[in-house]
């Protein structure tokens, strides 16, 4: 596989599930992203993994926990959801570090959540 | 902090006229600038990209961008449209000097294809 691939695509869970979304991306990249896309907001960046270590988080809610095991691999652990997290969550990673640094960001296709 | 404008929520084009979608910027210096592409369903896939050199930047899909910084803008134009060419259009804004900041999106552009 190329590029970043994100699963699943769809979830529909409940307020009191717990579920999780993964990303991989193929591009020996060393920085990950999850932003939160909803209707008529711009993308909010919410999490950011450079070389592993979280090195943002703009204020998002606890229900929402990252973990980014290695440079490949991210995944956003949600609990107790509200209905208002419903929204489409986008992954991406970019190659960053003195003289490497293009700024691109590649994006997977994002996972659909909606939360009942 | 960094800031992106896209002032038109939806723009209506006949195929085969011209395109010209607006990007107003706030950053203090140099920005990093790009336009996105996301069609439904789809993730953003990067149409072209801003960082130096010449202001006149060519992208996929025969779309450009020009990068004028005396109006902060970083405009998308294409001078013939496609029906594929309907979809979100994002304009985004980096600041970088190593690390792993992000970008900064605009609300987005929907671009409507009339036959």
């Amino acid at each position: 596989e190329t590029g970043v691939t994100q699963t699943p695509r769809h979830l529909v869970m409940g307020m009191t599930n717990k579920k999780s979304l993964k990303c991989e991306q193929h591009l020996g990249h060393n920085a990950m992203y999850w932003y939160k896309q909803s209707a008529k907001k711009p993308l909010e960046l919410m999490f950011v993994y450079n070389f592993k270590e979280q090195t943002e988080n703009n204020s998002v809610p606890s229900r929402f926990s990252p973990e980014c095991p290695n440079s490949s691999h991210l995944f956003l652990h949600l609990h107790t959801l509200q209905p208002e997290d419903s929204a489409l969550y986008l992954c991406a990673s970019s190659q960053v570090g003195q003289g490497t640094n293009t700024g691109e960001l590649f994006f997977g296709e994002g996972s659909r959540l909606t939360v009942l | 902090a960094q800031s992106v404008t896209q002032p038109d929520i939806h723009i209506t084009v006949s195929e085969g006229a011209s395109l010209e979608l607006r990007c107003n910027y706030s950053y203090g210096a140099t920005p990093y600038l790009f336009w996105y592409v996301q069609s439904p369903g789809q993730g953003l896939q990067l149409l072209l990209k801003y960082f130096s050199g010449d202001t006149l930047v060519q992208g996929i899909k025969g779309f450009e961008a020009e990068f004028k910084r005396s109006q902060s803008s970083f405009n998308l134009r294409k001078p013939s449209v496609h029906w594929s060419d309907a979809a979100e259009y994002f304009c985004a804004v980096g600041d970088y000097e190593g690390g792993a900041d992000g970008l900064t999106f605009g609300k987005g552009t929907h671009l409507i294809i009339q036959p």
